[in-house]
C-alpha cells in the first residue's frame, strides 16, 4: 500500500460531460503529480501541486483543470469529454527537498468516456 | 527538457533466467535521479530500484540490478532468477533535481515471463 487514495477507482461517463477526481496524497507529502496513461502507453505528466500551489504543468489540455486544497488533498477536473480523453488517471505524491525520493502512486482512476 | 527512451516494446525469457532491459535517456541536469517502476495487470505503479546520478556503484536490489552509465546516458534494468511475478510493463523514468522534481517516463517494455 503506497498511503496516496485515490477515488473513485472507476467512472463511466458520456461525451460532452464533466468528472472529477479526487486525490488524498501520502500522509507528509505535500507534492501531488497527476499523470495520464492511455491504453498501452506510458504515463503523461499533467500537473504538479506543491503545499496548495501549482508548481509545474506538462501536457494538460485546457479542458483539464486541478487543485490542490489546504488539508493537501488534490480534484482533476475533465471537462467537456472526449472518447480520447479514456485512460488511466494516475495521482501521486512525494516529499519536497528529497528528489531522490520515488514518487508513491495510487491504484489510478480508470475513465471510460463512451 | 528531459526524455527517456525504451527501444524494446516487447520481450519474453524463460523462467529462472536472466534478462536486461534497455533504457537511454536524456537531460541537461548535473544532478538528478533514475528509477525503474513495474507496472504488473493490475496496473499498480510500483518501485523497482532507484539510482541517484553523482553516485558510481549501480543499484541493486535482491535479484534486480542496473547497469548505469553516465557518460552514454544509459540505465539499463538486469534480472536475474525471473520469475513468473515478474510479467510487467516496465517503465524507466528520470527525475530531476529541486525545481524539476516531476518524473518523465519512458513509453515502456512488456516482459513476459515464460513457464
Amino acid at each position: 500500500d503506497s498511503g496516496v487514495t485515490q477515488t473513485p477507482k472507476h467512472l463511466i461517463t458520456a461525451t460532452g460531460q464533466r468528472v472529477t477526481l479526487r486525490c488524498s496524497p501520502r500522509s507528509g507529502d505535500l507534492s501531488v503529480y497527476w499523470y495520464q496513461q492511455s491504453l498501452d502507453q506510458g504515463l503523461q505528466f499533467l500537473i504538479q501541486y506543491y503545499n496548495g500551489e501549482e508548481r509545474a504543468k506538462g501536457n494538460i489540455l485546457e479542458r483539464f483543470s486541478a487543485q490542490q486544497f489546504p488539508d493537501l488533498h488534490s480534484e482533476l477536473n475533465l471537462s467537456s469529454l472526449e472518447l480520447g480523453d479514456s485512460a488511466l488517471y494516475f495521482c501521486a505524491s512525494s516529499v519536497m527537498g528529497q528528489e531522490s525520493s520515488p514518487l508513491h502512486f495510487g491504484n489510478g482512476t480508470r475513465l471510460t468516456v463512451t | 527538457a528531459q526524455t527517456v527512451t525504451q527501444s524494446q516494446p516487447e520481450m519474453s525469457v524463460q523462467e529462472a533466467e536472466t534478462v536486461t532491459l534497455s533504457c537511454t535517456y536524456d537531460t541537461s541536469e548535473n544532478n538528478y535521479y533514475l528509477f525503474w517502476y513495474k507496472q504488473p495487470p493490475s496496473r499498480q505503479m510500483i518501485l523497482v530500484i532507484r539510482q541517484e546520478a553523482y553516485k558510481q556503484q549501480n543499484a541493486t536490489e535482491n535479484r534486480f540490478s542496473v547497469n548505469f552509465q553516465k557518460a552514454a546516458k544509459s540505465f539499463s534494468l538486469k534480472i536475474s532468477d525471473s520469475q513468473l511475478g515478474d510479467t510487467a510493463m516496465y517503465f524507466c523514468a528520470l527525475r530531476g533535481a529541486f525545481g524539476n522534481e516531476k518524473l518523465t517516463f519512458g513509453t515502456g517494455t512488456r516482459l513476459t515471463i515464460i513457464p
